[in-house]
């Protein structure tokens, strides 16, 4: 059973908007969430994160939310540039335990 | 420069072979991981380290094997007994920490095709 979902396969976004990534869990111990960005025939580069005594966490163009109530998480890229086109993970990890957990991940795709 | 290093880049496999793959790394991380891509799939978690000489079992360890002889070193082999290989792997490291604020570091993964 998957205790990361993001439920969206794929998005597409012209450049210049908002592109917004989504996350649910499952897993209520789960405290930290981190955001990975991949390109096709690399590996995984760390995004952003936040820990869940916040709701908000900002760098630059991305911005994560996490409502823990309803056991969302969600990213903000703007603007969005055709650079920002890859997959995006989100991933999270309980108290105590050092492993995260992965979604399936979602393309992004960003049009000029 | 410190990070991770998986080698080689891409590899071929016949079927019934034995593969290993390398993942070396030299940021002086006690954990390292390796992951499993497949489409659609997301990574999964196929074995896990601590510490030298000790690994476990992630979610799909079945036709799988690591060792840890070295801290910096933790090669995967991809046995026969792995019915569907294909697939790209990734291998990570982080701080053995329950610190949350740790992030893992990925190398640039193999990919590896049965022929």
């Amino acid at each position: 059973d998957q205790q990361v979902k993001q439920n969206s396969p794929s998005l597409s976004v012209q450049e210049g908007r908002i592109s917004i990534l989504n996350c649910d869990y499952t897993n209520s111990m789960f405290d930290y969430f981190l955001w990975y960005k991949k390109y096709p025939a690399e590996g995984p580069t760390f995004l952003i994160s936040i820990s869940s005594i916040k709701d908000k966490n900002e760098d630059g163009r991305f911005t994560v939310f996490l409502n823990k109530s309803a056991k969302h998480l969600s990213l903000h890229i703007v603007p969005s540039q055709p650079g920002d086109s890859a997959v995006y993970f989100c991933a999270a990890k309980s108290g105590g335990s050092y492993i995260p957990t992965f979604g399936r991940g979602t393309s992004l795709i960003v049009h000029p | 420069d410190g990070g991770i290093t998986q080698s080689p880049k891409y590899l071929f496999r016949k079927e019934g072979q034995n593969v290993t793959l390398s993942c070396e790394q030299n940021l002086n991380h006690d954990a390292m991981y390796w992951y499993r891509q497949d489409p659609g799939q997301g990574l999964r978690l196929i074995y896990y380290s601590q510490i030298v000489n000790d690994f476990q079992k992630g979610d799909i360890a079945e036709g799988y094997s690591v060792s840890r002889e070295k801290k910096e070193s933790f090669p995967l082999t991809v046995t026969s007994a792995q019915k569907n290989p294909t697939a790209f792997y990734l291998c990570a490291s982080s701080k053995l920490t329950t610190v949350p604020n740790t992030e893992a570091f990925f190398g640039q993964g193999t990919r590896l095709t049965v022929v």
